[in-house]
């Protein structure tokens, strides 16, 4: 079974300093695709990054950025300088080289002013 | 740029009565899936289609029927709502194996009283 593990059900940030959310993943594939999916109270799910497995770069955009550890099975997001805009649920998914896509359960982001 | 398109937005139904969720996606795009959110449990992938013909079970398909009508639209129907489906509902699409992206609709919330 693939499985993708948040164990942080909330968080919060003061504003302008940094968070780091937390995911992990069980997967016997060698290739593979992982995303951070954010979701704000409007409900719309936004994609906010993406990495390649057979990368070793770690992707980044913007103020959001990963720390992939392929042997470790780990894929956090850190978020620079929090906005206020940046409070939402967010969600670590993965998918094989395929059409299957898996979600944790979330992590739910507050963003102190 | 519509993207996807899902409706209704809202539906409430009584146990036992059915209704069908309709999506469309205007990008070309092979893959549609139609996944299910619940409080503390994440998206969980009802069915899917891999492309225009095809249809899979996904993680809990139970109490679920789809149609891939043709390449733009994907339904989703409940034949005998129970409270359990009581849900928010989100139509997804993706071009496909490689690409590997997901692409929501603004979601549907389902009540079953």
């Amino acid at each position: 079974a693939q499985t993708v593990t948040q164990s942080q059900p909330e968080m919060s940030v003061q504003e302008a300093e940094t968070v780091t959310l937390s995911c992990t993943y069980d997967t016997s594939e060698s290739d593979y695709y992982l995303f951070w999916y954010k979701q704000p109270p409007s409900r719309q799910m936004i994609l906010v990054i993406r990495q390649e497995a057979y990368k070793q770069q770690n992707a980044t955009e913007n103020r959001f950025s990963v720390n992939f550890q392929k042997a470790a099975k780990s894929f956090s997001l850190k978020i620079s300088d929090s906005q206020l805009g940046d409070a939402a649920m967010y969600f670590c998914a993965y998918s094989p080289t395929g059409n299957q896509f898996y979600f944790g359960t979330g992590t739910s982001l507050t963003v102190i002013p | 740029n519509a993207g996807v398109t899902q409706t209704p937005k809202f539906q409430v139904l009584k146990t036992g009565q059915s209704m069908t969720l309709q999506c469309a996606q205007d990008m070309n795009h092979n893959s549609m899936y139609w996944y299910r959110q619940d409080p503390g449990m994440g998206l969980r992938l009802i069915y899917y289609s891999a492309s225009e013909g095809t249809t899979d079970k996904g993680e809990v398909p139970n109490g679920y029927n789809v149609s891939r009508l043709n390449k733009r639209e994907f339904s989703l129907r409940l034949e005998s709502a129970a409270p359990s489906q009581t849900s928010v509902y989100f139509c997804a699409s993706s071009a496909g194996p490689g690409a590997n992206v997901l692409t929501f609709g603004a979601g549907s919330r389902l009540t079953v009283l």
